[in-house]
């Protein structure tokens, strides 16, 4: 699976969208990126996944780059309960039998303040 | 669905006692995965199973380690004997298996030998 690369950490306002970034410069044509974040003391969520169009569900917004070499993750009004550590993952399918195996990196850890 | 279900939540042991972890996947997730999460070293996969069978223990530190999966709607996670470096906490995840599925995730058992 291609590494990836995140800041160790970020500051957001609450009320305002936080983008967080995520660089993957050797991501493969048949890998995704996958965003996962864990709150404090709890297991890792899943928030949202793609391959190389833009994705949108009711927590995030996931912007690909065209070389699909890195991507944002947009939460767009941050709350207190957005401070998470935030791990963005790049995984290969290898077939039905892979599941959902997940290499976890450092992560971004977002602090969203009052 | 109440999710994964882990237990204990906390574990507190002596070195070189046996520590059995549980984990109860989500109904009708086939692929169940073993996670160990320390300051150090991050949240790292130790084995993962599809369709009860172990499909990669490359991740498991040692022979003191062992999982099995001896039904689809039970995990354990042996540690025998246990060690102070074996502290910390252990998630299960479970998903369905596929390219494109996501891994919900346990609350986890935090270790502590002492």
């Amino acid at each position: 699976d291609a590494k990836t690369t995140q800041p160790p950490s970020m500051d957001c306002a609450e009320g305002r969208a936080a983008n967080l970034p995520c660089n993957h410069s050797t991501i493969s044509g048949n890998e995704y990126v996958y965003w996962y974040r864990q709150i404090h003391s709890q297991g890792p969520q899943y928030i949202i996944h793609g391959l190389k169009n833009n994705e949108t569900n009711e927590m995030a917004s996931l912007i690909i780059t065209e070389d699909r070499k890195s991507s944002t993750l947009i939460l767009p009004h941050a709350t207190l309960r957005d401070t998470a550590v935030y791990y963005c993952i790049v995984r290969v399918g290898q077939g039905e039998t892979s599941g959902s195996r997940l290499t976890f990196g450092e992560g971004t850890q977002l602090t969203v303040n009052p | 669905d109440a999710g994964v279900i882990q237990s204990p939540r906390h574990e507190v042991t002596e070195m070189g006692q046996e520590v059995t972890l549980r984990c109860k996947p989500i109904s009708g997730h086939n692929s169940l995965f073993w996670y160990r999460q320390t300051m150090m070293r991050g949240l790292e996969l130790l084995i993962y199973f599809n369709n009860n069978v172990p499909i990669d223990d490359s991740g498991m530190p040692e022979d003191r380690f062992s999982a099995k999966m001896p039904n689809a709607s039970f995990s354990t996670l042996k540690i025998q004997p246990s060690e102070p470096r074996d502290s910390a906490v252990y998630f299960c995840a479970s998903s369905q298996q596929g390219l494109y599925t996501e891994a919900f995730f346990g609350q986890g058992t935090r270790l502590t030998v002492v």
